[in-house]
């Protein structure tokens, strides 16, 4: 069974500029996570999405940061324009449910570098 | 509010000795479920074991074994006879039950196996 796929693993981009993260889950999997891990510190949650819709982006930055999953599968993740302070590594995950109790998948991560 | 705690940094072993990683966590939910994830180099976070509240029971699976405490909101993880591919970022995590499914990991504790 193929994991979570991300692309760009790497991204170099001068700052103001736009970027995207792309992120296809496992497949059958409903839920999926965005979040934003800074260099020493855990993963923290940036957007979680059941199927197509968002239902948890308290944590988004939404004057920069945008999301989507059209179709409930894939999720693309936008920042415009991009800080220095935006420079970490972006990482989705997916679970095949709901609950609390469900172990999340993880992708390797787009690490994003702003200069 | 959830919060979890990793005190230690980076912990140097030497290859076959025993590492014990120690989780604190705050929650003021009743259900919750504790998590350790594994981050080896190459960033993919690697879900390695679950507890929900209500089960105290600890286990030993493999080389890893963990040592739940609810009187003192623990939730250590240990790896015996440790090896060179243990070498990784271990992150401790937690969902409340009423959390809307957010995962909030500790800072993560650098373990370097030595030869």
């Amino acid at each position: 069974e193929a994991g979570v796929v991300q692309s760009p693993r790497y991204k170099i981009i001068e700052k103001k500029q736009p970027v995207a993260f792309w992120c296809n889950p496992i497949s059958g999997h409903n839920t999926l996570y965005w979040y934003l891990q800074n260099l020493g510190q855990g993963p923290e949650l940036l957007i979680r999405y059941e199927n197509e819709e968002a239902v948890d982006d308290s944590q988004l930055p939404k004057d920069r940061f945008s999301a989507e999953r059209l179709k409930g599968v894939d999720s693309t993740l936008k920042i415009q324009p991009a800080e220095l302070g935006d420079s970490a590594v972006y990482l989705c995950a997916s679970s095949s449910g709901q609950g609390s109790y469900n172990e999340q998948f993880f992708g390797p991560g787009t690490r994003l570098t702003v200069l | 509010a959830q919060k979890v705690t990793q005190a230690q940094t980076e912990i140097s072993v030497v290859e076959k000795e025993d590492v014990t990683l120690d989780c604190v966590y705050e929650t003021r939910d009743t259900t919750y479920y504790l998590f350790w994830y594994k981050q080896p180099p190459s960033g993919e976070l690697v879900f390695l074991i679950r507890r929900n509240s209500f089960d105290e029971q600890n286990e030993i699976s493999g080389r890893y074994s963990w040592n739940f405490q609810k009187s003192t909101s623990s939730f250590n993880f240990t790896i015996t006879a440790s090896q060179v591919v243990d070498s990784a970022v271990y992150f401790c995590a937690l969902s409340e039950a009423r959390g809307n499914n957010r995962l909030a990991f500790g800072k993560g504790n650098q373990v370097v196996v030595i030869p």
